[in-house]
């Protein structure tokens, strides 16, 4: 079926450097993209989107970029902070006749090492 | 502004038993959305408001599950007879329109 999915399931960095987390999408059809950061115990917080007529947009510390060609999406952090450590989930917004929920990958646990 | 609530925080119920979930969204949002967030998966879509009226219940697992938001703000998620596959983490998110979802802490379920 089609499904959004990460390539690393576990990422480790050194603190200050720059964090890449990748996810791919199956359905060319996919219009929207969202990043989001999750703690232990907390729920899903927002971190940036994308439509699907742009390449990339930035934030403050973070970058995605889309490469539709591939069907590829990645986020970057840059100068990575212990706060960044969560598991980080891409999500692409559902299509046909569910267009209002998110379909969301399994999720990427990034770890920062001081 | 005041971010998307969700009570209790944690529910332990027998099996058997029957549960209610409330979500109060972020003022003024008129999509509401109901997940289920397994230990170490990613949230999993249950249903869908926009205003009092529910567009998608696809995501349902069985008709122990039943959902309302009678008034256009405040959700409430009961589910019937729970059985322990039932624990988990039941996320509430509500957004202006279809786009960027804000999510609530979150109840976490435990069935014994």
């Amino acid at each position: 079926g089609e499904s959004v999915g990460l390539h690393l399931p576990t990422l480790s960095v050194q603190e200050g450097d720059n964090s890449i987390i990748n996810c791919a999408y199956s359905n060319s059809a996919s219009d929207y993209f969202i990043w989001y950061k999750q703690e232990s115990g907390k729920g899903p917080q927002f971190i940036i989107d994308i439509r699907s007529n742009m390449d990339k947009r930035q934030g403050q510390r973070v970058t995605v970029l889309l490469n539709k060609t591939v069907k590829h999406l990645s986020l970057q952090i840059a100068a990575t902070q212990p706060g960044d450590s969560a598991v980080y989930f891409c999500a692409e917004r559902g299509y046909g006749g569910s267009q209002g929920n998110l379909i969301f990958g399994k999720g990427t646990k990034l770890s920062v090492k001081p | 502004g005041a971010g998307v609530s969700q009570s209790p925080r944690y529910k332990v119920a027998k099996r058997g038993q029957d549960v209610a979930l409330r979500c109060d969204p972020i003022s003024g949002h008129v999509s509401l959305f109901w997940y289920q967030q397994a230990l170490g998966q990613g949230p999993e879509f249950l249903t869908y408001f926009q205003n009092e009226a529910q567009l998608d219940k696809s995501g349902l697992p069985s008709d122990r599950f039943f959902a309302e938001r009678p008034e256009g703000s405040v959700s409430t998620l009961k589910i019937q007879r729970t059985q322990q596959e039932d624990s988990a983490v039941y996320l509430c998110a509500s957004s202006l329109g279809l786009d960027t979802q804000y999510f609530g802490p979150g109840t976490r379920l435990t069935v014994l």
